[in-house]
């Protein structure tokens, strides 16, 4: 079964605009992680926020988590055709025997130059 | 180092055939992991090991899904008499430690086709 849902489930934006992502998701964790992935390719980590943290920035990312809401937000500023992939929040439980990571169905994000 | 590694990249195989995925994790990473994504899907959690220890392998679909990481490095997973619904992409991970709290790197997947 999979905890997190993107939100939307496409986006399709011109070069240049931003890029908004939405996760929710459903027990308590860990930390979550945002990945992309290329069509047929493997999945590329790009940041992983602690259940104690409420933004954190690398590069043209942006992430938020609001643990009282059980959600998360991606925002990619100034996109690139390149930042053309599906995104993927993931979440690793809290307090879980499990070292798993649990998998939303992806935002697939479409950035025309 | 080189990340996470596996081959074959494609595999063909008819029904009923047995396939081996194989996984090359990073270099010291305790924990690895097998994702089974489906197309349009996010990877679903199939099992898990720590070292050599497989602690979790609930995802496993059905008894004809097996993994080993008999050295706490390397592992396989096999597949006994593949039906057409073992189709999907199946990923490789690895973290540091432990997979809940540290980054999970993954590897570029093997695509499986059964005819």
């Amino acid at each position: 079964s999979q905890q997190g849902e993107e939100d939307p489930q496409a986006l399709s934006i011109q070069e240049g605009e931003n890029a908004t992502m939405n996760c929710s998701y459903k027990t308590s964790i860990n930390n979550l992680q945002w990945y992309r992935q290329n069509s047929g390719r493997g999945l590329v980590h790009l940041i992983l926020i602690r259940s104690n943290e409420r933004e954190k920035h690398s590069g043209r990312l942006r992430v938020t988590l609001d643990t009282s809401k059980k959600s998360s937000s991606l925002l990619i500023t100034a996109s690139r055709a390149a930042d053309t992939a599906s995104y993927f929040c993931a979440t690793g439980l809290y307090g879980g025997s499990q070292g798993n990571l649990i998998f939303g169905k992806g935002t697939k994000l479409s950035v025309k130059p | 180092g080189a990340g996470v590694s596996q081959s074959p990249r494609y595999k063909v195989a008819k029904r009923g055939q047995d396939v081996a995925l194989r996984c090359d994790p990073i270099s010291g990473h305790v924990s690895l992991f097998w994702y089974q994504q489906a197309l349009g899907q996010g990877p679903e959690f199939l099992t898990y090991f720590q070292n050599e220890a497989q602690l979790d392998k609930s995802g496993l679909p059905s008894d004809r899904f097996f993994a080993e990481r008999p050295e706490g490095s390397v592992s396989t997973l096999k597949i006994q008499r593949t039906q057409q619904e073992d189709s999907a992409v199946y990923l490789c991970a690895s973290s540091l430690r432990d997979g809940a709290r540290d980054t999970q790197y993954f590897g570029p997947g093997t695509r499986l086709t059964v005819l």
